[in-house]
């Protein structure tokens, strides 16, 4: 089935510890986005990349880190998580004309 | 800075007509989307206005003014299924979407 496959959809784990969240598209998008989503906030960018090779930093990046070596797989990285991060994560992607995002089903992340 | 704004949560009645609001402040303007989002799901596309006036598609109807900096989605004939947060995005200069909170939208019988 095309589409963005996340992994995992759970986590829980303890402060400090390193974490990746898995990304990955099969319709040859070029540009792929991490989102966290928080209760009464909008859905905001970590990081994102334009192609692969490339990365940029969102609007609130600090404390993550992605890699884009492929087209295909766009994985994000907590180094030492923080209870702050405890959110849901939304990978996506486009490649439509329109800017039409598609997105993941989701990683719910809580960091205790 | 950069601002969108929708109401927090809106009631309709099923079979009714609701319209869900978006103003917006952005560097720029590139586009406005919605997409809707059902609990514990991922958000889905519902529709992109670039130009002024209304685009229809079958129930769902957006709206869009840019001078005024404002849109609405307009959804017909309510159905217990369109319970959900409907989210307004606007692409700004930078192609970059800033997003609102989200609407969410409760159907009662």
């Amino acid at each position: 089935i095309a589409g963005i496959t996340q992994a995992p959809t759970s986590q829980i784990l303890a402060a400090g510890r390193r974490m990746t969240l898995r990304c990955t598209q099969d319709m040859r998008h070029n540009a792929m986005y991490w989102y966290r989503q928080d209760l009464g906030l909008g859905l905001r960018l970590i990081h994102y990349s334009n192609t692969a090779g490339t990365t940029g930093k969102g609007e609130v990046p600090d404390g993550y880190s992605v890699s884009r070596a492929n087209t295909d797989d766009f994985p994000l990285t907590l180094a030492s998580a923080v209870p702050s991060q405890t959110s849901v994560y939304f990978c996506a992607s486009t490649g439509g004309q329109t800017g039409e995002l598609f997105f993941g089903e989701g990683s719910r992340l809580t960091v205790l | 800075g950069q601002n969108i704004d929708q109401p927090t949560e809106m009631t309709a009645t099923e079979g009714a007509i609701v319209q869900i609001n978006c103003t917006y402040q952005t560097s720029g303007f590139n586009g406005l989307f919605w997409y809707q989002q059902h609990a514990g799901e991922a958000p889905t596309f519902l529709s992109y206005n670039v130009l002024d006036g209304l685009e229809e598609k079958g129930r769902f109807s957006s709206f869009l003014s840019r001078s005024k900096g404002y849109s609405y989605l307009l959804l017909k004939e309510l159905q217990m299924k369109d319970s959900a947060s409907y989210l307004c995005a606007v692409m700004d200069s930078n192609y970059q979407l800033i997003w609102g909170a989200g609407t969410k939208l409760i159907i009662k019988p």
